[in-house]
């Protein structure tokens, strides 16, 4: 069965750090470029990171840029986004997606949840 | 990158076939033929419905259809069904090789 399993959400202070896992089955991990999309709460899609499938490239959005990492460890078959300076604004859920075509995203995470609050 | 412009809300009948749009700009929509569309649930991870502007994935209705012109990237829906209630997002490809979401269009199946 294919999918995405996120991990390593949960509520962290201003200013703290958190690192979120996706892990894929039922497909290897290292033939994609995986990306990162975010939801807050009743808000609409943001697109957070994406990492080439050999992890040779990188690219951000403006809104995380110098704070969040996203990498990669194919013998694991997981990747990873590092999120540090954690601020309100970064509350949400965090979805991992597996690139089918430029922009479309065919297997999807079920999301995990991340709060920022003091 | 500000988010793409899409309608709050657009509502139809069952039976009926609804339009709506994606607007952005030429570096993102209008400079390349990377637009595709969400399907998304409450509580449910999206649903890729069209990649490449008009591109429909396998298992994907053939209700469902996309087009663009200039910077405006629009989804249809034929024959409207109770199912079809949900929320819409369009994406883009961007000149920074970023992408970008629009603001989410959320159909009504009156």
């Amino acid at each position: 069965h294919v999918q995405l399993v996120e991990s390593g959400g949960g509520v962290v202070q201003p200013g703290g750090s958190l690192r979120l896992s996706c892990a894929a089955s039922g497909f290897t991990l290292s033939d994609y470029d995986i990306h990162w999309v975010r939801q807050a709460p009743g808000k609409g899609l943001e697109w957070v990171a994406f990492i080439r499938y050999d992890g040779s490239n990188k690219y951000y959005a403006d809104s995380v840029k110098g704070r969040f990492t996203i990498s990669r460890d194919n013998s694991k078959n997981t990747l990873y986004l590092q999120m540090n300076s954690l601020r309100a604004e970064d509350t949400a859920v965090y979805f991992c997606a597996k690139r089918y075509y430029v922009g479309a995203f065919d297997i999807w995470g079920q999301g995990t949840m991340v709060t920022v609050s003091s | 990158q500000p988010a793409l412009t899409q309608p709050a809300s657009v509502s139809g009948s069952p039976g009926q076939s609804i339009t709506f749009s994606c607007t952005g700009t030429s570096s993102d929509v209008g400079g390349y033929n990377y637009v595709s569309w969400y399907q998304q649930h409450p509580g449910k991870a999206p649903k890729l419905m069209i990649y490449d502007v008009s591109s429909r994935p396998s298992g994907v209705s053939n209700r469902f259809s996309g087009s663009k012109s200039g910077n405006t990237a629009s989804l249809t829906i034929s024959g409207l069904q109770a199912e079809d209630e949900a929320d819409y997002y369009c994406i883009s490809y961007t000149s920074g090789s970023t992408y970008v979401f629009g603001t989410g269009t959320t159909v009504t199946v009156l």
